[in-house]
């Protein structure tokens, strides 16, 4: 298995500009958590999914924030507009239902100029 | 709310010596699992050991083990034998009944040659 893939790992844009990060769980995973990690605050639980639908959005900043999973292998954090105060490591992890370990992708760094 | 605390922002250690690293959580709830992450520059997430809280038994992965007190809420990691891959950045995190993963803000540690 090719474990969660995100995509872009690294990402520069200017402020205004709108960014969508991109990530495709493990097959079979039924879990989907989007997290960004900062110095200051570590790692924060932006999101999470469970087969496809959205559980718990309370983490998400605010309304320039959005996710989809539009199906199981496929989901998008998207900023817009980007400001520089976003720029940080977006993680996606997955998790299979009946285990507790998240697998993790490599992240994405975001910086908004 | 639920939190994790780990009060240690870095921590050094000489090769071959054994380090500890704290962590404590808040929680009414009585079932949950722990964990300690491992972030290495490559930035990748790999779990380290885990804790299910039913489990009086202290967990152990080769050198890595726990020290779990549920009544006081501590999760500590022992490292024992140290070695220079050993240096990452370390997460503590909890997950509750509602499988969602809530992470401290990660303990820096360096080991020394």
């Amino acid at each position: 298995d090719a474990g969660v893939i995100q995509s872009p790992r690294h990402e520069v844009t200017e402020m205004g500009q709108e960014v969508t990060l991109r990530c495709k769980p493990i097959s079979g995973h039924d879990y989907l958590f989007w997290y960004r990690q900062t110095m200051m605050r570590g790692l924060e639980l932006l999101i999470y999914f469970n087969n496809n639908v959205p559980i718990d959005d309370s983490g998400m900043p605010e309304d320039r924030f959005s996710a989809k999973m539009p199906n199981a292998s496929f989901s998008t954090l998207k900023i817009q507009p980007s400001e520089p105060r976003d720029s940080a490591v977006y993680f996606c992890a997955s998790r299979s239902g009946g285990r507790t370990e998240a697998f993790f992708g490599q992240g994405t760094r975001l910086t908004v100029v | 709310a639920q939190t994790v605390t780990q009060s240690q922002p870095e921590m050094s250690v000489q090769e071959a010596e054994t380090v500890t690293l704290s962590c404590t959580y808040d929680t009414s709830e009585n079932n949950y699992y722990l964990f300690w992450y491992k972030q290495p520059p490559s930035r990748q997430m790999i779990l380290v050991i885990r804790q299910e809280a039913y489990k009086q038994q202290n967990a152990t992965e080769n050198r890595f083990s726990v020290n779990f007190q549920k009544a006081a809420k501590s999760f500590s990691l022992k490292i024992s034998d140290s070695q220079l891959g050993d240096t990452a950045m370390y997460f503590c995190a909890f997950m509750p009944g509602t499988y969602k993963y809530i992470f401290g803000t990660g303990t820096r540690l360096k080991v020394l040659a």
